[in-house]
């Protein structure tokens, strides 16, 4: 079947401008996360989802970071005010939810900023 | 919160020879521990997890085994082939919904 999907798959934006990133998760999996990747480092979660439950905010950045999930399956993560900082892959997985833990996740979103 | 710690960050070996990297972990409620690869410009995959209640697991050339008292679990790869160069990385779960990533390792594998 189709796996996560990201859109788009590279983003240059100016500084100060506002970005939207788009994941589809795969078809019934109730768990969606979003990671930053940081050029050479590891995996920094950001946001979680699970289901109708209120999202886990704890690794967002900055208030400038923000994200939602409509009718429990596309996820948006918004970056407002984008800084060079900002510049990394930005990563989406589901997982079919429960305690589940196996994450499955997109071909990434590189975002440059200038 | 979890800490996840893996070393080394590179590790170049010979093909045909083994690779190990280790990783250690802080909380000991942390019962599922996967391993993801990430080959350059790609997305991370499982190849191989392992739970608190196994000490070791094989999968074809990898395994992985764990040490619940020393809170640390490695990554054993045998017989190494240039498909396995990429970007390794461990992580650890409570067993709820939220993995905590080591930083990674570049394994490079020479010809």
């Amino acid at each position: 079947g189709a796996g996560v999907s990201q859109s788009p798959s590279n983003k240059v934006t100016e500084k100060g401008k506002d970005v939207e990133l788009r994941c589809d998760p795969i078809s019934g999996h109730t768990a969606l996360y979003w990671y930053r990747q940081s050029l050479g480092q590891g995996l920094e979660f950001l946001i979680y989802f699970q289901g109708n439950s209120a999202p886990d905010k704890s690794g967002l950045p900055s208030d400038r970071f923000s994200a939602e999930r409509t009718g429990g399956s596309v996820s948006t993560l918004t970056i407002q005010r984008t800084q060079q900082e900002d510049s990394a892959v930005y990563l989406c997985a589901s997982s079919p939810g429960g305690r589940v833990e196996t994450q499955y996740f997109g071909p990434g979103t590189r975002l440059l900023v200038l | 919160g979890e800490n996840v710690e893996q070393h080394p960050s590179t590790l170049s070996v010979q093909e045909g020879d083994s690779a190990v990297i280790k990783c250690t972990y802080s909380d000991s409620a942390s019962n599922y521990f996967p391993w993801y690869k990430q080959e350059l410009g790609k997305r991370p995959q499982l190849i191989i997890d392992i739970r608190s209640n196994v000490g070791e697991k094989k999968d074809q050339r990898i395994a992985v085994t764990l040490n619940k008292t020393a809170k640390h679990f490695s990554l054993h790869i045998t017989e190494t082939q240039p498909e396995d160069s990429a970007v390794y990385f461990c992580a650890a779960s409570t067993g709820d919904y939220k993995l905590s990533f080591g930083a990674g390792t570049t394994v490079t594998v020479r010809a």
